[in-house]
């Protein structure tokens, strides 16, 4: 069984278009993120939930929500699509609260905007 | 976070032991080193963490220097599937949201 998935592993689409990538683990973790890779290779976080709250907010543009329906879950919508938020998005998750944890990264939603 | 030092790229020979070695000069008391890798596409691979003392798994060791302030991953006998950027990142252990602070990384190579 997947430990952390994404859906979907690309994403395609034009500027200016609305799009959701959903993200869910099954390890019962209660802390997710989200991180962006750019095209320099460089790893950023951006949001961070636990226990569906969120946690950590780092400048990113308010065209980007993430919505956490349940522990299980974290989504990002990003609205408006721009051509510099052509990335590769990766969720991860840990168990939060020991502040000594691992995280698990999922494979990664490639986006390219046109 | 404590910033971190790596060198850009390393090589290694398939079956001899890669040391990747990380400085972390103005780590605190209560940073934890962490190691992770991510193998080309993939997402990030937890690989090992410590906070003072050596640390070994399946995956490999962690030798913290006395003085915390550099430190090495040691993979004992690389394959060529451990071809990898390797990330050295320190992090305070209590809760402070957790986000991982990813620098550069060095690019690992293992030949045949």
């Amino acid at each position: 069984d997947t430990a952390v998935s994404q859906t979907p592993k690309y994403l395609v689409t034009q500027m200016g278009n609305d799009k959701s990538i959903k993200c869910e683990q099954n390890l019962g973790h209660d802390t997710m993120y989200w991180y962006k890779q750019d095209s320099k290779k460089f790893l950023k976080i951006m949001f961070s939930y636990n226990n569906k709250e969120l946690i950590i907010n780092e400048t990113v543009p308010n065209r980007f929500s993430p919505k956490s329906p349940d522990k299980a879950h974290l989504n990002l919508h990003i609205n408006s699509l721009e051509l510099g938020d052509s990335a590769v998005y990766f969720c991860a998750s840990s168990h939060g609260t020991s502040g000594n944890s691992e995280q698990f990264f999922g494979p990664g939603t490639r986006l390219t905007v046109l | 976070d404590a910033k971190t030092t790596q060198p850009t790229s390393m090589d290694c020979a398939e079956g001899r032991a890669a040391n990747l070695p990380c400085n972390h000069s103005t780590i605190s008391g209560n940073e934890y080193v962490y190691w992770y890798r991510q193998i080309h596409s993939q997402g990030p691979q937890y690989i090992i963490h410590g906070l003072k003392n050596n640390e070994t798994n399946e995956m490999a060791s962690l030798i913290i220097t006395e003085d915390r302030k550099s430190s090495t991953l040691i993979l004992p006998h690389a394959t060529l599937r451990d071809t990898a950027v390797y990330y050295c990142i320190v992090r305070v252990g209590s809760y402070s949201g957790y986000a991982l602070n990813f620098g550069k990384g060095t690019s690992l190579l293992v030949t045949p």
